[in-house]
């Protein structure tokens, strides 16, 4: 089944600079890549999303990038805040298939 | 439009005891999945519900089945608890089977003892 690896797992940043969170993926078959925000006692919310026809995508401060030749997808938060503190999960998934999540990246936003 | 309502959100069980939690999916929404948090784990896949059948399996014992009503309404049970399944339970929903937002909900946030 697919693995998906998701780097790093902490991450501290200060107010205003940039975050990259990385993923790899196993199944070169999977074509569907979302990203989920969980703040601290909450739901995961979908906060961007890209599918493998697709290169990049951009919302606002945020963009994720695909290289389907090398399996991995990588999200780009511009300009944080502190409201952008939270654990972030990459998954991947292929049609009719369910979704296999990253391990999470707890993002620190330091104001 | 109401959101995915979990219930209950809190519960404490013992070691052998089976629990049964509940998922109120979004309205007109029609698959139901299920996923296994734990902070060394992460989100671990359980199973997926659509029209009243299991679709998609992850890789937990036999202990842990669900199922799905006419209305989407999905139950999970854990039989024969152990200390391991504590976790929070996350519901998700969303309108069609295959590639596309999930919708959760807030957990359930099960303690064996």
């Amino acid at each position: 089944g697919e693995n998906v690896e998701q780097h790093p797992s902490t991450l501290s940043v200060q107010e205003g600079d940039s975050a990259v969170i990385k993923c790899t993926y196993s199944d070169s078959a999977s074509n569907y890549f979302p990203w989920y925000k969980q703040e601290l006692g909450k739901r995961p919310q979908l906060i961007i999303d890209i599918r493998s026809n697709v290169g990049e995508k951009k919302d606002q401060r945020i963009a994720v990038t695909l290289n389907k030749t090398a399996k991995h997808f990588s999200l780009h938060i511009t300009e944080t805040q502190p409201e952008d503190s939270a654990v972030y999960f990459c998954a991947a998934s292929k049609a009719g298939n369910m979704l296999t999540f990253g391990g999470g990246t707890r993002l620190m936003v330091k104001p | 439009k109401a959101g995915v309502t979990q219930t209950p959100r809190y519960l404490i069980k013992t070691r052998g005891q089976q629990v049964t939690l509940s998922c109120s999916p979004i309205s007109g929404h029609r698959s139901v999945s299920w996923y296994q948090q734990t902070p060394g784990q992460g989100l671990q896949f359980l199973f997926e519900y659509f029209s009243e059948t299991q679709r998609n399996k992850g890789n937990f014992p036999g202990r842990f089945s669900g199922r799905q009503f006419s209305n989407s309404r999905s139950e999970m049970n854990v039989s024969t608890l152990e200390l391991g399944d504590s976790a929070l339970y996350l519901c998700a929903s969303r309108p069609q089977q295959g590639n596309g937002e999930l919708f959760f909900g807030e957990g359930s946030r099960l303690t064996v003892l």
